[in-house]
């Protein structure tokens, strides 16, 4: 166990839809990060946020934003979704803002019909 | 732009025999290099890091990896594999100044042969 959260661990939803992706870090850790694992794209990283602040961009679209609360979690917002959209999102966590060990959640199943 | 190449998508070896997965990567500076392995179903765990110092690095699980800038590799060896080592290895590097994106290769799958 990390001590990374993600809920929900599975999503089904229909194109168009909108979905929100919820992640806890780890106790201490500032810096939260989101990767999209699919079979044909590997794993991509999609954004960074660094105690509330984005600090890093990846080839996240723009139907996907997210943020980071005051309290540390952050969210993974994917809109208009398409079929395309159906992968695995992982959320990391590390202590700092620049090239630490990152610590991955157990992941959310997204998939689109 | 930075790449992690892993050349082998699957390799299988007998329980007990040694193991060596590849990594490549590309990236002009000092790397930040890392390996984590993903069982099914399950998400990324750390196996070991290399940031600077020694080039040989240990990590957890019997893991060892070996940082070659010569060679522009970062492989990841363990002298005698056991079956619950059968997951997905990625390999990846860390962009310098730009947070702490990582850069992931496309995975090595390992089977391991009772």
């Amino acid at each position: 166990d990390s001590g990374v959260t993600q809920t929900p661990k599975h999503l089904i939803t229909a194109t168009g839809q909108r979905v929100t992706l919820r992640c806890s870090p780890r106790s201490g850790d500032l810096s939260v990060y989101w990767y999209q694992q699919s079979l044909d794209q590997g794993l991509q990283f999609l954004i960074q946020y660094y105690n509330g602040e984005e600090r890093a961009k990846g080839n996240i679209l723009e139907r996907f934003s997210a943020q980071q609360f005051p309290d540390l979690h952050s969210e993974l917002n994917l809109s208009s979704l398409e079929l395309g959209d159906s992968a695995l999102y992982f959320c990391a966590s590390s202590r700092g803002g620049e090239l630490y060990e990152q610590y991955f959640g157990p992941g959310t199943r997204l998939t689109v019909t | 732009a930075q790449s992690v190449t892993q050349p082998d998508i699957h390799i299988t070896v007998s329980e007990g025999a040694s193991l060596e997965l590849r990594c490549n990567y590309s990236y002009g500076a000092t790397p930040y290099l890392f390996w984590y392995v993903q069982s099914p179903g399950q998400g990324l765990q750390l196996l070991l890091k290399y940031f600077s110092g020694d080039t040989l690095v240990q990590g957890i699980k019997g893991f060892e990896a070996e940082f070659k800038r010569s060679q522009s590799s970062f492989n990841l060896r363990k002298p005698s594999v056991h079956w619950s080592d059968a997951a997905e290895y990625f390999c990846a590097v860390g962009e310098g100044n730009q947070g702490g994106k990582l850069i992931f290769g496309q995975g090595t799958e390992l089977s391991v042969k009772p």
